[in-house]
């Protein structure tokens, strides 16, 4: 079984410029979560999407966005990047309900530089 | 984030000897994960507890919530070198918010 897929593994961008990370939850996972790891520190949690519809939202600019699709894979968009921006993005997805807690699971993120 | 405190925040043990991390929450917790990531990489999920009082083993690996849900340990037993890595809890506050508040992680070091 495939786990979750994040792609691309690595990106280098200009400040300035905008980049699309992209993810695919596990087959019949409903839900998408996107975090940010800043070196050194745990993840920060962005954004949470469940059956395309956002249902969760971090403390994050609104350069930050998020999308899923009917298919249950989601991107985050990030406009105008900044140095500080440079990080792990990791996707995770989970069943959730909506009623309960089920575990969430993490792809192996995309590292993001921004020079 | 400071409502949830791991400790310690790096460990060194030799390899075959016991450990523990705990992970401190400053209100009571829905929900607890231990997640462990190798350097750079995505977080492996180990377990997940909700109940007050909930133990789950895998392999050499235990967790424990505690009756008042608001602190969790992860004790290893005999440590081997694959167990290196950085941990991490990952707290849940609300129900099926699928929104997860994280420790600093606790990087662990095994030598031989």
């Amino acid at each position: 079984d495939a786990g979750v897929t994040q792609s691309p593994t690595h990106l280098i961008k200009t400040r300035g410029q905008h980049v699309t990370l992209r993810c695919s939850p596990i087959s019949g996972h409903k839900s998408v979560s996107w975090y940010q790891q800043v070196l050194g520190q745990g993840p920060q949690f962005i954004f949470q999407y469940y059956e395309k519809e956002e249902r969760g939202r971090g403390n994050f600019p609104d350069r930050f966005s998020a999308r899923q699709f009917p298919n249950y894979s989601s991107e985050l968009n990030v406009n105008a990047l900044l140095l500080g921006d440079s990080a792990l993005y990791l996707c995770a997805s989970s069943l959730a309900s909506g009623h309960r807690n089920t575990e969430a699971f993490f792809g192996q993120g995309t590292r993001l530089t921004v020079v | 984030s400071q409502e949830l405190e791991q400790s310690p925040q790096s460990l060194i043990v030799q390899e075959g000897k016991n450990l523990t991390i705990n992970c401190t929450s400053s209100k009571t917790l829905y929900g607890l994960y231990w997640y462990k990531q190798k350097y750079g990489e995505g977080l492996i999920f180990l377990m997940m507890l909700q109940k007050g009082g909930e133990e789950k083993s895998h392999e050499k690996i235990t967790a424990k919530l505690d009756e008042k849900k608001q602190q969790s340990s992860l004790h290893i037993t005999a440590s081997q070198p694959s167990h290196a890595g950085i941990y991490l809890c990952g707290a849940e506050y609300l129900q099926g918010a699928q929104k997860l508040v994280f420790g600093q992680g606790t990087r662990l070091t095994i030598n031989p």
